[in-house]
């Protein structure tokens, strides 16, 4: 099976909380990001999680990681129409330098 | 800071002709990486340089795909002779170090018919 599995997609109404959810399956992942993609444009990175953290928050962004359930969520506060893209969970694993992409979540806000 | 230049932006070739693919990374990034990404899923990691010599280059179809990092810098992708099945968008990525904070260009959209 793949390596990082994500939902495919999300709706949600612009000012509410998104979350998009993330299962990895390498518990030796030391890093584990978030990356948004719109329409014809690169991956962007959001934010990051080193593995001994269980949360962290950036502004409108909170990333949990449980790390026992191997699972990750990215939380949007306060979603807005330009929140609409593909969302991409990745994990970093320092053997082999190597950086796997879950299938990504494309998330759309209606206003 | 100036981002990763990827080009061309769009490219449509028959099957079995040949094309390329340019990079050029961020200043001073040691690491360039080429992803593979089919519409609808993730990116596929497809051959990772440190400076100009090759770390991993695995997932690289090597009968008809070949990546090369000259001086450490840019870099080019090629396909020969291509399929059907390698239309796609390219993506190049650099970074400073690894952990895996990568800085993405804008791709390559390939389509092959």
């Amino acid at each position: 099976g793949e390596d990082v599995e994500q939902s495919l997609f999300l709706s949600v109404r612009e000012g509410d909380s998104s979350v998009i959810n993330c299962t990895y399956t390498d518990s030796s992942s030391t890093y584990l990001y978030w990356y948004k993609q719109e329409p014809g444009a690169g991956l962007q990175l959001l934010t990051y999680i080193f593995s001994n953290m269980d949360m962290k928050q950036d502004q409108r962004l909170t990333v949990l990681l449980n790390k026992k359930d191997k699972h990750l969520s990215l939380r949007i506060a306060d979603t807005q129409t330009g929140d609409s893209a593909i969302y991409f969970c990745a994990e970093y694993k320092a053997a082999g330098n190597k950086l796997t992409f879950g299938g990504g979540t494309r998330v759309l806000v209606k206003p | 800071e100036a981002g990763v230049a990827q080009s061309p932006r769009y490219k449509i070739i028959e099957k079995r002709q040949s094309v390329a693919f340019w990079c050029n990374p961020i200043s001073g990034h040691a690491t360039l990486y080429w992803y593979q990404q089919i519409l609808g899923q993730g990116p596929k990691l497809l051959i990772q340089f440190q400076n100009n010599g090759v770390v991993d280059d695995s997932q690289l179809p090597k009968d008809r795909f070949s990546a090369e990092r000259l001086k450490g810098v840019d870099s080019t992708l090629k396909i020969q002779p291509a399929k059907l099945e390698d239309s796609a968008v390219y993506l190049c990525a650099s970074s400073l170090a690894p952990r895996g904070g990568y800085t993405f260009g804008s791709g390559t959209r390939l389509t092959v018919v």
